[in-house]
């Protein structure tokens, strides 16, 4: 059973960069059928998408974070990262790694969806 | 810039029938979206229920389907449980690798 697992510093400084590693386990990363993703949800708000990477190192951001938020991907340790920068109050949330599920046709996306989610892991911006 | 609708809240009756709706602010949602839905409860992460508008995740039961309503994804619950009580969500597949969630749907059932 495939199974991810965030973690990170739960308190980061104001100005700062946040770092955090989703842990696979229970499968590859390297799976032509999947992207990696991450999501967030700041304290009584909604899930906001922050960006989603292929094993191949790929990356897709959410434009409103794609100047600060970095995605990556280390198949030899079954890893993926964020790393979002320049860090404010309105960062505070907790942050959840996915499995993103997609089906492709002729080199397209006929399918795309976060299957497998981690349990989170809260992330405190204050000074 | 896209946005994706939902209904802030909605209740529903134990044993009744509800239907969750996702539009989109520039035009009509249809199946190359590929709309998907998810529940979560508080404190819990998101659990998958819907993908490609109407393909039911693994282990979420029948009374859970999705499918289009005029210009509108929609995840309809029949025979609502006290348990189905959540924040649901829709996210809309908008191309070259950009996912979009809508900001959830509260739902009540009493």
């Amino acid at each position: 059973q495939l199974q991810l697992r965030e973690s990170g510093p739960g308190l980061v400084k104001p100005s700062e960069t946040l770092s955090l590693t989703c842990t696979v386990s229970g499968g590859s990363i390297s799976s032509d059928s999947h992207y990696w993703g991450w999501v967030r949800q700041p304290p009584g708000k909604g899930l906001e998408w922050i960006g989603s990477i292929y094993y191949s190192g790929n990356a897709y951001y959410n434009p409103s974070l794609q100047s600060r938020a970095t995605i990556s991907v280390d198949t030899s340790v079954n890893q993926f990262s964020l790393r979002l920068s320049s860090l404010t109050a309105a960062d505070t949330a907790v942050y959840y790694c996915a499995r993103v599920l997609i089906a492709l046709f002729r080199g397209g996306i006929i399918s795309y969806s976060f299957d497998i989610w981690g349990r989170g892991t809260g992330v405190a911006v204050s000074s | 810039q896209t946005v994706v609708t939902q209904e802030p809240s909605f209740s529903v009756s134990p044993g009744g029938t509800v239907t969750l709706t996702c539009g989109l602010n520039s035009g009509s949602v249809s199946t190359r979206y590929y709309p998907s839905w998810y529940q979560q409860t508080p404190g819990q992460a998101p659990r998958a229920l819907i993908f490609s508008t109407k393909s039911r995740s693994s282990g979420v039961p029948d009374r859970f389907s999705g499918s289009i309503l005029g210009d509108k994804a929609a995840l309809t619950i029949t025979g609502a449980q006290a348990d189905d009580e959540s924040d649901y969500y829709c996210v809309l597949y908008m191309g070259n690798g950009i996912s979009v969630f809508g900001g959830g749907t509260k739902l009540t059932v009493l």
